[in-house]
Order: C-alpha cells, then structure tokens, then sequence
C-alpha cells in the first residue's frame, strides 16, 4: 500500500535537546511538506520541498531544519532553538507542487519537550 | 497574504441532520480549494476539492461548491451520520504563492445519535 509513514507516533523529549522525526512516502511524488498544528489552530508551514536536494522555509521555519537527500525522505530536526516545540507535527506530500494536486498527509507525530 | 476562514465551532448535531460549514476565502491568484477532515489522533484526509470556479466537488454525500463571486466554499452534506464525527479543514492552494496550501483554523463536528 502507498502511503506516508512518520514515526514514532509519540515522542518526548527534555528541552536542549534536537530531535528529528522521521517522514518517508512511496507515493513517488516530488513535493513534501511539514506542518506544525497546535490545539484549536489550522495548519502552519514549517518547510516545503519540491524536488530532491531543494527546500524553502515555510511560516514558521526558526529552529527547525531539513533535508531532502532522497525523493521519498524529509526528515524534520526540531532544534533548541525552537521555543515552544511542543506540538503535534504532519508531514504531507502531493504529486507536484502545481495548485490543483491534494496532500496526502502522514498519521502525525506528538512531540512533547519538558 | 492568502487567508481561509471558517466558521466558529464546535458544531453539535443530531443523527440525520443537515449539515453547513462556511468557509470564504481571499487570495491573490486564482487558487483551488480543499476540503480536508481529520479523526483523533490522525493525519488530515481529501474529502473533496473544486479547482476552477462553478464547479462543486462531492464525495460520501458532502458537497461544495467554488463560489468566485463570494469567496466562499461551503461543505454542506442532507444527512449527517455519528461516524462524520471529525475536525475539518477548508484550504486554499494560490498559484502565486507557489502553489502552498493556506488551512482554516479547522471545525470540529460532533454527531449524537
């Protein structure tokens, strides 16, 4: 079955510390996404990428980073820098970046810093 | 900026009711436009889209219309059942924007048999 998978689904981290969650899709398309969703809110942009070896900041990119070595790979790195990290996190991806293509999103990950 | 609005919620609803969520929109391009709904605990789903003005998508028995004249995409469906319990999401996606998606801040509906 082609789909996203994030993992883990749940994680806790102690503040100070990076951490990076994971996002892998082999629905071949070109185009991956990050958003960040906070109880009672939409959607906000953290990085997009349209093809391999590219990424833009989104919204709210201070103290996050990417990559995107691999078509079906877009790790997120949650660093200290990140003031209020605690969130739950979608990784998305659509067959290009063309306005007319829906996202496929991933089940999500739960951060949780203390 | 691209913005999408909803209407407030929750929403509370008896089994078989009818059901209307508003949704407008501004944008600087012409976008499409998404409806999206998400289950506890899990990632956003398509539920319909409209890419061009007039058209209405559908999809198990929801149905919205891309209103140009209004900027609006309402998600209406006749008869709500206690498993369209869920949060959904309007979105626009603006090709001057390079074609990121904008979310409304999300309505949660609650069906009671």
């Amino acid at each position: 079955d082609g789909g996203i998978t994030q993992s883990p689904k749940y994680l806790f981290r102690k503040e100070g510390q990076n951490v990076t969650l994971s996002c892998e899709q082999n629905l071949n398309h070109d185009a991956m996404y990050w958003y960040r969703q906070d109880p009672g809110q939409g959607l906000r942009l953290i990085y997009y990428s349209q093809i391999v070896n590219d990424f833009q900041k989104g919204d709210i990119a201070e103290g996050y980073s990417v990559s995107r070595e691999k078509k079906e790979s877009f790790p997120l790195t949650v660093t200290s820098a990140q003031k209020n990290p605690t969130a739950f996190y979608l990784c998305a991806s659509s067959i290009g970046s063309g306005v007319e293509y829906e996202q496929y999103f991933g089940p999500g990950t739960r951060l949780t810093v203390t | 900026g691209d913005s999408v609005t909803q209407m407030e919620g929750p929403v509370t609803l008896s089994e078989e009711a009818f059901l209307t969520i508003n949704c407008t929109y501004t944008a600087t391009g012409y976008p499409s436009l998404f409806w999206y709904v998400q289950y506890p605990g899990e990632g956003l789903q398509l539920l319909l889209k409209a890419t061009k003005a007039d058209d209405k998508g559908s999809n198990k028995g929801f149905e919205a219309t891309y209103r140009k004249e209004t900027t609006s995409f309402h998600l209406e469906k006749g008869s709500v059942q206690v498993s369209d319990s869920a949060v959904y999401f309007c979105a626009l996606s603006d090709p001057t924007n390079a074609g990121k998606s904008t979310f409304g801040d999300g309505t949660t509906l609650t069906v009671k048999p």
